[in-house]
């Protein structure tokens, strides 16, 4: 199974920060790699797909890079919605598999 | 509007069995697969399992392997998770979650249904 892997496992950051969180996957996705928003009592929703494309109706703010093992997502001018729980996730193969997540809350 | 809600959860006894239930609108539910992504109180997200859009594919994580059975009724518009022999690491809430394709990225989700087994 590929492992997913995300750091830091929480961080604490003000509005209007920039922030990035890094995800690595034990062996080569391609781009195959998935980020997820998830706020408390809520389902989780995606914001960025095959590495780098932006899901309709998430704020431009939201950006991925990466492929083969090595992944970030960037939120720029960070807002209030954004403190949240992101999780990473690989499609490349079955089983799924999800990075253990990102805590972001407010400084 | 897409929309997939589960039901079927609820409070069970160890080795007892459960049958999950998620009802999809707003989309041709046939022509996309379909998974079930569950999570522990407090913890990340764990991928269940996922089927195809017309069954033809089956995927299990390694620790449903064997316990769970996912299945779906297209004519229903219905996605299912029949789930053996529950233990306490069964314990999470289920979400049913839309893919439009098998390995794909995970684009809508349930709003989720509590498992809890407890004696």
């Amino acid at each position: 199974d590929i492992q997913m892997t995300q750091s830091p496992s929480s961080l604490s950051a003000s509005v209007g920060d920039r922030l990035t969180i890094t995800c690595r996957a034990s062996q080569s996705i391609s781009r195959y790699l998935n980020w997820y928003q998830q706020k408390p009592g809520e389902a989780p929703k995606v914001l960025i797909y095959t590495a780098s494309s932006l899901q309709s109706g998430v704020p431009s703010r939201f950006s991925g890079r990466g492929s083969g093992t090595d992944f970030t997502l960037t939120i720029s001018n960070l807002q209030p919605e954004d403190f949240a729980t992101y999780y990473c996730q690989q499609s490349y193969t079955s089983p799924l598999t999800f990075g253990p997540g990102t805590r972001v809350d407010i400084k | 509007q897409v929309q997939l809600v589960e039901s079927g959860g609820g409070v069970v006894q160890p080795g007892r069995s459960l049958r999950l239930s998620c009802i999809a609108s707003g989309f041709t539910f046939n022509s996309y697969a379909m998974h079930w992504v569950r999570q522990a109180p407090g913890k990340g997200l764990e991928w269940v399992a996922l089927i195809s859009y017309d069954g033809s594919k089956i995927f299990y994580s390694d620790s449903v392997k064997g316990q769970f059975t996912i299945s779906r009724d297209n004519s229903k518009n219905t996605l299912f998770l029949q789930m053996n022999s529950l233990t306490a690491e069964d314990t999470a809430v289920y979400y049913c979650v839309r893919s439009y394709d098998t390995l794909d990225y995970l684009d809508y989700w349930g709003q989720g249904t509590l498992v809890s087994v407890s004696s």
